[in-house]
């Protein structure tokens, strides 16, 4: 199978500070990679995507200066959350995409606690 | 109406039961997932499909595109498959998923 993961699992930080979230393909190169954020009892939100070597597109009214991504390698993407508030406290899921293929490999995801 | 609907919501069931799970969704597509997430949070592949049906262990998975129709089938349930079934479609002109909103499903010994 493919597999994705993702680091850390869980982080909490300070309101006001950054956090920066890493997902990696381990056996596969993924060529799109997709964030995806999480409440509680709720379905994935897709945040953005991201291509390898280019910008991220990113969701409707998901901000691109507070959710950084950059997509530098075929194995490697980061989310950022800068000057993270409490209201960001939520599950960051981002999965793999190989070339030219529907299916997406999902990482563990990331708990994320703003105090 | 969301594009992507699933029944139930919730699920209750005494191990060994036959379960099923339905999702029928409103536009074009291109492939349909089911996905598995443990109360741990971490998402599962289960199956990708475009036509017919696939079997893996004891789960099902048949499409009916004509009917834009879904079913997610497990035999023989186990209080191990308790988690929440996703029912996700590729749309035809992206590749993001359009996300139904889960079935939460509990098996009990």
């Amino acid at each position: 199978g493919a597999v994705v993961s993702q680091h850390p699992s869980w982080v909490i930080c300070k309101s006001g500070t950054s956090v920066k979230i890493e997902c990696r393909s381990l056996d596969f190169q993924a060529t799109t990679m997709f964030w995806y954020r999480q409440f509680p009892k709720q379905s994935l939100m897709l945040m953005a995507t991201s291509n390898e070597g280019s910008k991220a597109t990113y969701e409707q009214g998901v901000e691109k200066d507070k959710f950084l991504i950059n997509h530098a390698s075929l194995t490697l993407s980061t989310l950022t959350v800068t000057s993270a508030h409490p209201e960001d406290s939520s599950f960051y899921i981002c999965s793999g995409q190989r070339p030219s293929s529907y299916e997406q490999y999902f990482g563990p995801g990331t708990r994320l606690t703003v105090t | 109406k969301n594009e992507v609907e699933q029944s139930p919501q919730n699920l209750t069931a005494q191990e060994g039961e036959f379960i099923t799970i339905n999702c029928s969704y409103s536009v074009g597509i291109s492939a349909l997932h089911w996905l598995q997430q443990h109360p741990g949070g971490g998402i599962v592949s289960l199956f990708m499909l475009s036509s017919g049906k696939k079997k893996h262990g004891r789960l099902i998975a048949t499409i009916n595109i004509q009917e834009k129709h879904s079913s997610l089938h497990i035999t023989a349930s186990h209080p191990r498959d308790s988690a929440v079934y996703i029912c996700a479609v590729s749309s035809y002109n992206t590749d993001k998923l359009i996300f139904g909103t889960g079935t939460r499903l509990q098996v009990f010994p």
